[in-house]
């Protein structure tokens, strides 16, 4: 059973492009969380989706930040006119049932230049 | 709202010494699950603990949680080089299905 997959793995992007970063849950998951981690510092919750449903947003920026997990394919974050500050490691995290452990993938190393 | 904070922020013991890390955190949760972060990588899970027990244990890990004091500890037994890492603590709180970070505590295993 393949862990949780993240790609990229690094991305480079200059200011004002779009970033999207794609994770594809453990076999079996059909809950996806997203969190950002800046250097040194612990990881910040984004979103937290179901297939098809965002169930909590609460830690995305209201701008120009969104996310999706469609019924076939990976779930999608998507950053438009990335910013120098949106530099960060994002991780995508599974689990089967909503109150169980959660499990990470490698994460997206975002470079904004 | 709940934050977690975990102490110390750093630590620096011999190989075979027991290292101890503590997380607390301010609301009510529904379970608490232990990391590890290699520097670059993502996060291994150890443990998860649920409100209503008291103690886990996974090989060299003892995990115990105190409700009351709204505290955890993480403790490894014989250290190893390998054990050298960022280790965090993630809160569920109640009626929330994310996980709440604090900072970690850096452990350094010398040899």
């Amino acid at each position: 059973n393949a862990g949780v997959m993240q790609n990229p793995r690094h991305l480079v992007r200059r200011r004002g492009q779009e970033a999207r970063l794609r994770c594809s849950p453990m076999k079996g998951h059909s809950h996806v969380y997203w969190y950002r981690q800046l250097p040194e510092e612990g990881l910040k919750f984004m979103v937290y989706l179901q297939k098809e449903n965002i169930i909590d947003e609460s830690g995305m920026p209201k701008e120009r930040f969104s996310a999706e997990f469609p019924k076939e394919g990976p779930s999608i974050l998507r950053i438009q006119q990335v910013v120098r500050g949106d530099s960060a490691a994002y991780f995508c995290a599974s689990s089967p049932t909503g109150r169980d452990t959660q499990y990470f993938g490698p994460g997206t190393r975002l470079t904004v230049l | 709202s709940q934050q977690g904070e975990e102490d110390p922020q750093a630590l620096s013991i011999q190989e075979g010494e027991n290292a101890t890390m503590n997380c607390s955190y301010k609301t009510s949760i529904n379970n608490l699950q232990w990391y590890r972060q290699n520097s670059g990588r993502g996060l291994v899970h150890l443990i998860l603990i649920r409100s209503n027990e008291r103690e886990k244990h996974s090989g060299r890990l003892r995990v115990t949680l105190d409700t009351s004091k709204k505290s955890s500890s993480l403790l490894i037994t014989a250290s190893r080089a390998a054990d050298t890492a960022s280790y965090f603590c993630g809160l569920e709180d109640q009626g929330a299905q994310k996980l709440v970070f604090g900072q970690g505590t850096r452990l350094t295993i010398n040899p």
